[in-house]
């Protein structure tokens, strides 16, 4: 699988759209770009994944560039319950090995 | 409702001592998996299991040990042998994830067992 590399955190205040960003300059045409997040003492959630095209479900959107090197999820109006940690993830369909997190980005959402 | 449940929520244990932690799920899944997180870092796999019956050693299998005798239940036991055993214990299941679909990378959560060594 690709690596993946993500800020550490990022703030963002409530009500404005969270912009996090991933980059998996590495990527195969064959991968996908899979998105998680972990609320603190919780486990994660799956929020969108994509190959090539934006992608976008009531959850967020994915934008992906055109040389697929890099990935923004956005959170159009984040509110407080988006504080978490998000997991940008890199995976073909058949993978050998279950899916590896890295340490992802600390979003905090200020009111 | 479907999902996957742990238990305990919360866990308090004595140097020395076997605990064994819970984890049940009704989607159906083939696989199910044990993450460990530890404070600020990522998930670490510890194991994983595609079939009933078998199961394969993740990255930090040491110290642990599993059993996949039906499909809904994948329990976790910590041994006297791991060194560090407090933190916080996730499992996941998934459809089989050698399987060429989109939703084998997908997993459920739990909402996580948090053990205590003291």
């Amino acid at each position: 699988d690709a690596k993946t590399t993500q800020p550490t955190s990022m703030d963002c205040a409530e009500g404005r759209a969270a912009n996090l960003p991933c980059n998996h300059s590495t990527i195969s045409g064959n991968e996908y770009v899979y998105w998680y997040r972990q609320i603190h003492s919780q486990g994660p959630q799956y929020i969108i994944h994509g190959l090539k095209n934006n992608e976008t479900n009531e959850m967020a959107s994915l934008i992906i560039t055109e040389d697929r090197k890099s990935s923004t999820l956005i959170l159009p109006h984040a509110t407080l319950r988006d504080t978490a940690v998000y997991y940008c993830i890199v995976r073909a369909l058949s993978g050998n090995t279950p899916l590896v997190f890295g340490k992802g980005t600390r979003l905090s959402v200020i009111a | 409702d479907g999902g996957i449940t742990q238990s305990p929520k919360y866990l308090f244990r004595k140097e020395g001592q076997n605990v064994t932690l819970s984890c049940e799920q009704n989607l159906n899944h083939d696989a199910m998996y044990w993450y460990r997180q530890d404070p600020g870092q990522g998930l670490r796999l510890i194991y994983y299991s595609q079939i009933v019956n078998d199961f394969q050693k993740g990255d930090i299998a040491e110290g642990y040990s599993v059993s996949r005798e039906k499909k809904e239940s994948f329990p976790l036991t910590v041994t006297s042998a791991q060194k560090n055993p407090t933190a916080f214990y996730l499992c996941a299941s998934s459809i089989y994830y050698g399987d060429s679909s989109l939703r084998a990378n997908v997993l459920t959560f739990g909402a996580g067992s948090r053990l205590t060594v003291l």
